[in-house]
């Protein structure tokens, strides 16, 4: 079973809204990554968030982590259409020798 | 490029023959992972090497399944006897030894298991 599990499934804006996508995990991590996946293409790494750190900022991502909730938010601001793609949390577990467990994703459109 | 690549970018094969897949790491990362997506998933875990030592593989890696890292660079992925449920994606990540956290992904392979 995956560890993650991101919210929404599906997420439609128009250009220059932003984009607020969720991920909820169940045991111990190390850190927390989310990446990119353009259509039948590989994954991007966007942006790592370790188990002590709140929040990171990178361009126009910004992540937080809340432990406690085991649970971690991604928000793009001011999107383009060419954020448009899947995008996954994953998990690195404590003593999981740096593997990942990736949630099933999250669409998204952004319109034109 | 020196970015990960893999080879071929898309298998088209027949049930029960078998297939080999081929990833060409970062030079000098000394950490390979390969993981495989189906269709609406995300990545799931297989194996992984650090350097030609193959340390861990998941319970999907079934006894069809084999990976090789002969000389700590590039890797192998052979599935024999291929069904129909080993159509996906198969991904290919690696990382260095300063930084094992990020991982770099491959453009994946796409095997169709007719």
């Amino acid at each position: 079973s995956q560890q993650g599990e991101e919210d929404p499934q599906a997420l439609s804006i128009q250009e220059g809204e932003n984009a607020t996508m969720n991920c909820s995990y169940k045991t111990s991590i190390n850190n927390l990554q989310w990446y990119r996946q353009n259509s039948g293409r590989g994954l991007v790494h966007l942006i790592l968030i370790r188990s002590n750190e709140r929040e990171k900022h990178s361009g126009r991502l910004r992540v937080t982590l809340d432990t406690s909730k085991k649970s971690s938010s991604l928000l793009i601001t001011a999107s383009r259409a060419a954020d448009t793609a899947s995008y996954f949390c994953a998990t690195d577990l404590t003593g999981a020798n740096s593997k990942l467990t990736f949630g099933k994703g999250i669409t998204l459109s952004v319109r034109p | 490029d020196t970015g990960v690549s893999q080879d071929p970018r898309h298998k088209i094969t027949k049930r029960g023959q078998n297939v080999t897949f081929r990833c060409d790491p970062i030079s000098e990362h000394n950490r390979l992972y390969w993981y495989r997506q189906t269709l609406g998933q995300g990545p799931e875990f297989l194996t992984y090497f650090q350097n030609e030592a193959q340390l861990e593989k998941s319970r999907l890696l079934s006894d069809r399944f084999s990976a090789e890292r002969p000389k700590g660079s590039f890797s192998t992925l052979e599935i024999q006897r291929t069904e129909q449920g080993d159509s996906a994606m198969y991904l290919c990540a690696s990382t260095p030894e300063t930084d094992t956290d990020t991982q770099y992904f491959g453009p994946g392979t796409r095997l169709t298991v007719l």
